[in-house]
């Protein structure tokens, strides 16, 4: 098992582009999020799918967009990037029940200039 | 809401004994947990408690949670170099959308040898 992959590793954008970060997972879980994590603030979720055909805003969701394209992949769309954009964002997965741990991707660092 | 508090920087020496701290506010928690990031990584879960219990140890972990302060910590015995990393709190509400975990800010263990 893979666990939990994301592509790119690392990406450049200048203001006002687009992009597209993709995350699979093959956990076969229900639940997946979008976390992007900045110096001293930990991570905020940006959003969420609660299980396929669903998503939800969390925390800081504006200027982000998402879709759950069947129960393996959740992907990230910035559809204008913006420089306060720039971070590193975290794919991350659950199952059912047990103790609601989620087991997260290596990560996609995003630099807009 | 939900708020989750650390220190931002610990160091200490190889061998000594860490103890890491975290605050959160919601006493509706179900499960506690601790997460580690190393360098360039995503989070690996490193252990958890659940809300009715005071104590868990694992080898050489232990997490004492006081629900009556709403204070979490984990410490770490003998520390070594390879402790060095980010480690994150969080918590866990029931019924908090996909049973969505909250974050504390990541304290950043620097062991020295």
């Amino acid at each position: 098992n893979a666990g939990v992959t994301q592509t790119p590793k690392f990406q450049v954008l200048k203001t006002g582009q687009s992009m597209t970060l993709q995350c699979a997972q093959d956990m076969n879980h229900n639940s997946m999020y979008w976390y992007r994590q900045d110096p001293g603030m930990g991570l905020r979720l940006i959003y969420y799918s609660a299980s396929e055909g669903t998503t939800d805003k969390g925390e800081v969701p504006n200027g982000y967009n998402v879709s759950r394209l069947n129960k393996r992949e959740f992907s990230l769309r910035l559809e204008s990037a913006a420089p306060s954009q720039t971070s590193v964002y975290f794919c991350a997965s659950r199952g059912i029940g047990g103790n609601y741990e989620q087991y997260f991707g290596p990560g996609t660092r995003l630099t807009v200039t | 809401g939900e708020d989750v508090e650390q220190s931002l920087f610990l160091s200490v020496r190889e061998g000594d004994s860490s103890v890491i701290n975290c605050t959160y506010t919601d006493s509706s928690s179900t499960y506690l947990y601790w997460y580690k990031q190393e360098p360039g990584a995503g989070l690996q879960l490193l252990t958890y408690i659940f809300s009715n219990m005071d104590m868990k140890q694992d080898q050489r972990l232990t997490v004492l949670l006081n629900k009556k302060d709403k204070h979490l910590s984990l410490r770490i015995a003998d520390t070594q170099t390879g402790d060095s990393a980010i480690y994150f709190c969080a918590e866990s509400m029931r019924g908090a959308g996909a049973n969505n975990l909250f974050f504390g800010t990541g304290t950043r263990l620097t062991v020295i040898p």
